[in-house]
């Protein structure tokens, strides 16, 4: 069974500097996706950035970039600039790479606060 | 598109009591999932649908969990009886096969 852990349960940063959130994962497979979630106080799930495995290029959104280590199983996700709003809940996640319903298999969250 | 709409948003329930929390996915998606969330367990996938049919229902934590989907655009995820320990953020989300998936706002259920 594929699994994702977040080793940083809590995370802090000072507005407009760069913060990395750690992200590692177990699989078997070589095909699948990985995904970054924002979860405000509001507690809405909101897509951050995706990364496809077979891609070695990392995802960019604006502020947001990933970096995805592949051998090493690694995903993390960058924040530049951080701005107030970026502070909430962040879930890496993870499915596979097949057609058809396939589940979100989640980490255990990393809170990141802004100090301004 | 309105997005993945869950009602209610808010629930407060007696020990005992049934509780129904409903699901309307995005229009034109096919998989729907229903999620817990609590402090302690995080995000847990309870059960799933593709066109409508299970696949997986082992996260159900037990019978008193009841899932149905008998529309491409309505799902119902019923406790009978609610405990306690029920008490959690009930999360819908809808996909449409190798896409993105889309949250609801999510059902806070109280059960005390």
């Amino acid at each position: 069974a594929q699994t994702v852990t977040q080793s940083q349960p809590e995370m802090s940063v000072q507005e407009a500097e760069t913060v990395t959130l750690s992200c590692t994962y177990d699989t078997s497979e070589s095909d699948y996706y990985l995904f970054w979630y924002k979860q405000p106080p509001s507690r809405q799930m909101i897509l951050v950035i995706r990364q496809e495995a077979y891609k070695q290029q990392n995802a960019t959104e604006n502020r947001f970039s990933v970096n995805f280590q592949k051998a090493a199983k690694s995903f993390s996700l960058k924040i530049s600039d951080s701005q107030l709003g970026d502070a909430a809940m962040y879930f890496c996640a993870y499915r596979r790479a097949i057609q058809g319903a396939q589940k979100l298999v989640f980490g255990q969250g990393t809170r990141l606060t802004i100090n301004p | 598109d309105a997005g993945v709409i869950q009602s209610p948003r808010h629930e407060v329930t007696e020990m005992g009591q049934e509780v129904t929390l409903r699901c309307k996915p995005i229009s034109g998606h096919n998989s729907l999932f229903w999620y817990r969330q609590t402090m302690m367990r995080g995000l847990e996938l309870l059960i799933y649908f593709n066109n409508n049919v299970p696949i997986d229902d082992s996260g159900m934590p037990e019978d008193r969990f009841s899932a149905k989907m008998p529309n491409a655009s309505f799902s119902t995820l019923k406790i009978q009886p609610s405990e306690p320990r029920d008490s959690a953020v009930y999360f819908c989300a809808s996909s449409l096969s190798l896409g993105g998936y889309t949250f609801g706002s999510g059902t806070r259920l109280t059960v005390v």
